[in-house]
């Protein structure tokens, strides 16, 4: 299996500010995701990190509000640009294609956002 | 699009007593079934997978779910609940739709199993 961790953890930001999340693997995958839960509800998927390449973005999300970035096959980035407050949700990380385990998909612990 | 269905919100059980947990699926082609679990503040478990092969697929701490292909169902179960399997479980598909590899997910049951 591969281990995924996210930073920050949990964070409380202001209207109208950006915060960047970072997700690092620790082992090559060669899919990454980006996922929206709020609080005991479903997962919701933003985009698909592309390593080298721009994201692919879901139906309503765009790259303006939520860029993302792939440099390599452990490492990639969510920004929440111009948060208000229907931006508080949790944000999970996902990668999978891990070799041994190319069909399961495996999950970080997720960013408590909160925006006041 | 591929889709999967979990129509209970809650789901209440003893100790000891076994569980099941619902799931009904939507796709065009051979399915790839998933279930997670969620703890309170944790981020998503892998349980198990259905991707070919035979219907009754074992799983992470006891947990096992039929593929039935009449039904489109894969139902997760567990023949003994434990207090600690109150959690939250979501069945998920791969969705190959538009070049997608991603999961897609369920609404999510909550098990809650009483002492």
């Amino acid at each position: 299996s591969a281990v995924i961790s996210q930073k920050p953890s949990r964070d409380i930001c202001q209207r109208g500010t950006s915060l960047t999340i970072q997700c690092q693997v620790d082992s090559q995958v060669t899919m990454m995701f980006w996922y929206r839960q709020q609080p005991g509800q479903s997962l919701t998927l933003i985009a698909t990190a592309n390593q080298g390449s721009e994201a692919t973005y879901e139906s309503g999300f765009v790259i303006d509000k939520f860029p993302i970035s792939r440099p390599n096959l452990t490492f990639s980035t969510l920004t929440v640009s111009n948060m208000s407050p229907e931006d508080s949700s949790i944000y999970l990380c996902s990668g999978g294609g891990l070799a041994g385990a190319v069909n399961e998909q495996f999950f970080g612990p997720g960013t408590r956002l909160t925006v006041l | 699009a591929q889709s999967v269905a979990q129509p209970e919100d809650q789901v209440n059980v003893a100790e000891g007593n076994p569980l099941t947990v619902k799931c009904t699926y939507s796709v065009s082609g051979n399915p790839y079934l998933f279930w997670y679990v969620q703890y309170p503040n944790r981020g998503l478990q892998f349980l198990l997978k259905y991707i070919t092969g035979d219907n009754l697929v074992k799983g992470s701490y006891g947990f096992e779910a039929e593929f039935n292909k009449s039904q489109t169902s894969f139902h997760l179960k567990k023949p003994s609940a434990l207090v600690s399997d109150s959690a939250l479980y979501f069945c998920a598909v791969r969705d190959f739709s538009r070049g997608r590899r991603a999961l897609t997910f369920g609404s999510g049951t909550r098990l809650q199993v009483q002492p």
